[in-house]
């Protein structure tokens, strides 16, 4: 039982390059999520889904896309990438839509993206 | 100003110590409340909730809520060198359970 795995753990990227990160979780869970974790600022919501093929947008959304063709898979995707993405990305997921307590967060170990 | 405040540390103690980790939130309508562990380049894991108010122990760990004050705080008892990570609290309103709002991280350090 993996739980929630990210591919790739590291990249580093040019301003303008493009890229794909994926999220991958065991748990049959609904809800996925994508975070970025950067000093001082705490956890912020990218995106989410609450079941496949749904996706919206969470706090800070622009720059980023998703998609969640699988139960399983959540992809995060740059277009074009710029240096304030640099940051450390998280996928987490939950089994139901009360992402507290009871259904915690399940987070994969991230993805450091560093974009020049 | 910020939903959820923490202070970021680190904060250093010897082994054995007893560790309190706070936050403070400006958010009435918040009613659970959790605390998230991050060992170093992993992923942050629940580590205790509680909702509404109250105390709750398990362990060495004790989560404490107080609502008028908008205040909760973590207690660590017999501190280990293995409790040395960044402790995270966060928190969400009722019937609005895709939004939880984190704090920016606590770094503890438990010297052996």
């Amino acid at each position: 039982n993996a739980g929630v795995t990210q591919t790739p753990k590291f990249r580093v990227l040019k301003t303008g390059q493009s890229m794909t990160l994926l999220c991958a979780q065991d748990m049959n869970h609904e809800y996925m999520y994508w975070y970025r974790q950067d000093p001082g600022m705490g956890l912020r919501l990218i995106h989410y889904s609450v079941g496949e093929g749904t996706t919206a947008k969470g706090e800070v959304p622009d720059g980023y896309n998703v998609s969640r063709l699988k139960k399983q898979n959540f992809l995060l995707g740059l277009e074009s990438a710029a240096p304030s993405q640099t940051s450390v990305y998280f996928c987490a997921s939950s089994y139901t839509r009360r992402a507290g307590g009871k259904s915690p967060l399940h987070f994969g170990n991230g993805t450091r993206l560093t974009v020049t | 100003q910020k939903e959820v405040e923490q202070d970021p540390g680190p904060l250093s103690v010897p082994e054995g110590a007893i560790v309190s980790l706070n936050c403070t939130y400006s958010n009435s309508a918040f009613q659970y409340f959790m605390w998230y562990r991050q060992y170093s380049r992993k992923g942050p894991e629940l580590l205790m909730y509680t909702y509404s108010s109250g105390n709750k122990e398990d362990g060495r760990f004790t989560a404490q809520v107080d609502k008028s004050s908008k205040y909760i705080s973590l207690f660590i008892r017999d501190s280990q060198p293995s409790d040395s990570a960044t402790y995270i609290c966060a928190m969400s309103a009722l019937g609005n359970f895709n939004k939880i709002y984190f704090g920016s991280g606590t770094k503890l350090n438990v010297k052996p």
